[in-house]
């Protein structure tokens, strides 16, 4: 089975400090995805890369970039996190870009800016 | 504008019974469809897909329909049961060459299975 792992569950942090939230899949996949669900909004895609050291902007990067340094890990930063950022963050992985798989997610990570 | 569409936020049904998911889209491009469960505190898990050349996917108990002339699919739960109680997002994909790779979820449906 695909397991993808978020590091932490909750994360509280203060307005401005900067945020690094990881995410490690154990399944070699090329494609790993940030979203951030929020209430009414459903899933919205922040960042995404095909391969380490590569990424693209997804549907709402503005305040979030992205890391990839090695194939297995993904990390997503806000540069100067705001109230605004307090969303549920979801990590996901897929096999391949062209086949139509199914995107794994990890189980969120809640964060609160305060 | 939202390309994919999930008109009920919420939908009950009773154990045993037809449980049906909506899900509406306007990109005629979108080429392949997807549906997630999620569970509260959980990532959203991959529950079933149906490819636009076909109208019909049956996996057990849940069946997806494609009607790609009215741009809408939906999701059939048959029987539904209790553990059934979730969100469920909709998903399409969009072929358009370089992205190819994003998927647009709908805002989901919370699904109640009362016993």
């Amino acid at each position: 089975d695909v397991k993808v792992t978020q590091s932490s569950r909750y994360l509280v942090k203060r307005t401005g400090e900067k945020v690094f939230l990881e995410c490690v899949q154990d399944m070699d996949h090329e494609n790993m995805f940030w979203y951030r669900q929020d209430p009414g909004l459903g899933l919205r895609l922040i960042y995404f890369s095909y391969d380490v050291k590569m990424k693209e902007k997804g549907d709402i990067p503005e305040g979030y970039s992205v890391s990839r340094e090695k194939k297995e890990r993904f990390s997503l930063i806000l540069e100067s996190a705001s109230t605004n950022q307090t969303s549920m963050y979801l990590c996901a992985s897929s096999l391949d870009i062209l086949y139509p798989g199914p995107q794994h997610f990890g189980d969120g990570t809640r964060l609160s800016i305060l | 504008d939202q390309q994919v569409k999930q008109n009920s936020p919420s939908l009950s049904v009773q154990e045993g019974r037809i449980s049906i998911l909506n899900c509406d889209y306007t990109n005629s491009m979108f080429d392949y469809f997807l549906w997630y469960k999620k569970y509260p505190a959980e990532g959203p898990t991959f529950l079933i897909s149906i490819s636009s050349i076909k109208d019909k996917n049956e996996d057990g108990r849940f069946t997806v329909f494609l009607n790609k002339s009215a741009k809408h699919l939906s999701l059939h739960i048959v029987p539904s049961q209790p553990g059934d109680s979730a969100v469920y997002f909709c998903a399409a994909r969009l072929n358009s060459g370089g992205s190819n790779y994003k998927l647009t979820f709908g805002k989901g449906t919370l699904l109640t299975v009362n016993p």
